[in-house]
């Protein structure tokens, strides 16, 4: 199986800050990637998908980039509605592993 | 409006068996799969297994194979996944998830189940 890393585990940064989170795969996943956000108590929802397009409603200060084996996700100018837990995942090839996750929170 | 309605929380003993059902609307049941993807608490996100609603075809995570089963029901377009054995570390969120071609994009509120004797 292919397995995900995160960095950094959690991070503290102000309102309007950029912030941005990295994902390396274990092996080449092409850009079959996904970023997640989960709010406290809260199901995931999908931000990003295929590492780059932003899914349908969300804001454009987040987005993703990368190919292969490393991967960014970037808040451009953080929003205090941002605050929570951010999870890239690969979905190809099988089976789909979560990364351990990056807590944001306000400084 | 696309929706996923999970069952309620349950209290399970070590031993018992699970069934969650989650209740799709708002598009074609048949077009997508089911993804199941549970969180332990204070966890991350675990993968568990997909189904296609079409066809009924599984795909399971090695950790879950052999405890794990996933149905889906087209005619009340529910999905269900069932979990046999249930130990203490079972207690988690579990989520159904909408999937096409291995993106998740509409998820259900989570069902917490909670194993203890």
């Amino acid at each position: 199986d292919i397995q995900m890393t995160q960095s950094p585990s959690s991070l503290s940064a102000s309102v309007g800050d950029r912030v941005t989170i990295t994902c390396q795969a274990s092996q080449d996943v092409s850009i079959y990637l996904n970023w997640f956000q989960q709010r406290p108590g809260k199901a995931p929802k999908l931000l990003i998908y295929a590492a780059s397009n932003l899914e349908s409603g969300v804001p454009s200060r987040f987005s993703g980039s990368g190919s292969g084996t490393y991967f960014t996700f970037t808040i451009s100018s953080l929003q205090p509605e941002d605050i929570g837990t951010y999870y890239c995942q690969h979905y190809d090839p099988y089976p789909p592993h979560f990364g351990p996750g990056t807590t944001v929170d306000l400084k | 409006q696309v929706q996923l309605v999970q069952s309620e929380a349950e209290v399970k003993k070590p031993g018992a068996s699970l069934k969650v059902s989650c209740k799709a609307s708002g598009y074609t049941f048949n077009t997508y799969g089911i993804t199941w993807v549970r969180q332990a608490p204070g966890q991350g996100l675990e993968w568990m297994g997909w189904i296609s609603a079409y066809n009924g075809d599984t795909d399971y995570a090695r950790k879950f194979q052999g405890r794990v089963t996933m149905t889906t029901d087209t005619s009340t377009t529910t999905a269900y996944m069932e979990l046999r054995s249930l130990r203490s570390d079972d207690t988690a969120v579990y989520y159904c998830a909408r999937a096409r071609l291995g993106i998740n994009d509409y998820w259900g509120q989570g069902t917490l189940v909670t194993v203890s004797s």
